[in-house]
């Protein structure tokens, strides 16, 4: 198993771009999460998705998009791109979505908005 | 909001030493506690978790306690060694709409273990 995947590794966009970051994971899990980590922050919940066809919105949902149309994909899309969402993202996932279970993290992308 | 405070957010220890890292959470809902370490440039891995029904877990160096009446849970690592050096995340389940699986996470410990 491939575990968790992110592409792409490393973004740079212009405000007011738009683009899609990219996350699969092989281990039929129903739970997938999109986290923010900027620093001295800590990581912050952006969307998040109990299953196909099911997302909902966590603690820093402005300014991004998600869909759930398979069970391996959560794209996170930022529609018009500003410097304040210059970050690195994690996407993370675990087999349920009941509050103990481990969630597992993809390698993160590195995006700078200028 | 629902928050999880950790401290300290920086810890110098020699090696060999134990480090203690310390977090306290809002939300009484809250059932899990994961403890995460992230090293430069990589994801946060799992290190260790505990359950509300389990006062403490040990995994080798590595120990957490957690009190849910005061609502703290704590990492312990004992004979501390360079390659501890890393920040370390404590979390809390939390729900948000229909969900109790999400996480709120601590600002994180930057831990450091001198030769």
């Amino acid at each position: 198993n491939a575990g968790v995947t992110q592409t792409p590794k490393f973004q740079v966009l212009k405000t007011g771009q738009s683009m899609t970051l990219q996350c699969a994971q092989d281990m039929n899990h129903e739970y997938m999460s999109w986290y923010r980590q900027d620093p001295g922050m800590g990581l912050r919940l952006i969307h998040y998705s109990v299953g196909a066809g099911i997302t909902d919105q966590g603690e820093v949902p402005n300014g991004y998009n998600v869909s759930r149309s398979t069970t391996e994909d959560f794209p996170l899309r930022l529609l018009s791109a500003a410097p304040s969402q210059t970050s690195v993202y994690f996407c993370a996932s675990s087999p349920t979505a009941a509050s103990t279970d481990t969630q597992y993290f993809g390698p993160g992308t590195r995006l700078t908005v200028l | 909001g629902e928050n999880v405070e950790q401290h300290p957010s920086t810890l110098s220890v020699q090696e060999g030493d134990s480090a203690v890292i310390k977090c306290t959470y809002s939300d009484s809902a809250s059932n899990y506690f994961p403890w995460y370490k992230q090293e430069l440039g990589k994801r946060p891995q799992l290190i260790i978790d505990i359950r509300s029904n389990v006062g403490e877990k040990k995994d080798q160096r590595i120990a957490v306690t957690l009190n849910k009446t005061a609502k703290h849970f704590s990492l312990h690592i004992t004979e501390t060694q360079p390659e501890d050096s890393a920040v370390y995340f404590c979390a809390a389940s939390i729900g948000y709409g229909g969900s109790q699986g999400n996480l709120i996470f601590g600002k994180g410990t930057k831990l450091s273990v001198k030769p």
